[in-house]
């Protein structure tokens, strides 16, 4: 596709249990980015990729969250025995490169998000 | 601690009018800052940025003013159009080494009348 593609879209757990998020980023795009955006908030640093590496992840909250890049492309954000607060929508983007400018500037191309309900 | 704040969680102007959404930050070391764009139901889209040694950047109807003394910036958009209805992010970058590392405030909800 042209754009950032995330699946699903919607998602509604049970406080306990397992979820994936997928992202599929950019053809040729080479850094990946995830996001949470709380009710209210803007988007929230989660983990950035440099190809298959996690070259920072600093922004994701404790040990339940966990993010994989294994062939440089489509990543999965894993988040385990999820609680009410997990509830967000996980947005993620890519760009040609860390740093990367374009003729405007250090753009990042956002997907649509995946909402993630835990109840 | 919010180091990129946006005051005004909402705006309202008139059709063809000007709107100012201002954005206040605490972090000497960020250098480079965006303005983001989001519909409902959609990821947000870049709009236009600053580098931090320029204190203005226009391109068509928007311009974004940069003022280092005061942490302050604000994008202008002149005329305002009913599709620049909108939640707008100012975002913030610290070095070249953390580009995509975007800190964001808590956004403005611009509604423009026809």
């Amino acid at each position: 596709g042209a754009g950032v593609s995330q699946t699903p879209s919607n998602k509604v757990t049970e406080k306990g249990k397992y979820v994936e998020l997928r992202c599929d980023p950019i053809s040729g795009h080479t850094a990946l980015y995830w996001y949470r955006q709380s009710l209210g908030q803007g988007p929230e640093f989660l983990i950035y990729f440099q190809g298959t590496g996690a070259a920072d992840d600093s922004g994701l909250p404790n040990d339940r969250f966990f993010a994989v890049r294994p062939e440089g492309s489509v990543s999965t954000l894993k988040i385990q025995r999820t609680e009410r607060g997990d509830s967000a929508v996980y947005l993620c983007a890519s760009s040609p490169s860390h740093g990367h400018y374009t003729g405007k500037g250090r753009e990042l191309f956002f997907g649509e998000g995946s909402r993630l309900t835990v109840l | 601690d919010q180091q990129v704040k946006q005051n005004s969680p909402s705006l309202s102007v008139q059709e063809g009018r000007i709107s100012i959404l201002n954005c206040d930050y605490t972090n000497s070391m960020f250098d480079y800052f965006l303005w983001y764009k989001k519909y409902p139901a959609e990821g947000p889209t870049f709009l236009i940025s600053i580098s931090s040694i320029k204190d203005k950047n226009e391109d068509g109807r928007f311009t974004v003013f940069l003022n280092k003394s005061a942490k302050h910036l604000s994008l202008h958009i002149v005329p305002s159009q009913p599709g620049d209805s909108a939640v707008y992010f100012c975002a913030a970058s610290a070095g070249t080494s953390n580009t995509g590392k975007l800190i964001f405030g808590q956004g403005t909800t611009l509604q423009v009348k026809p």
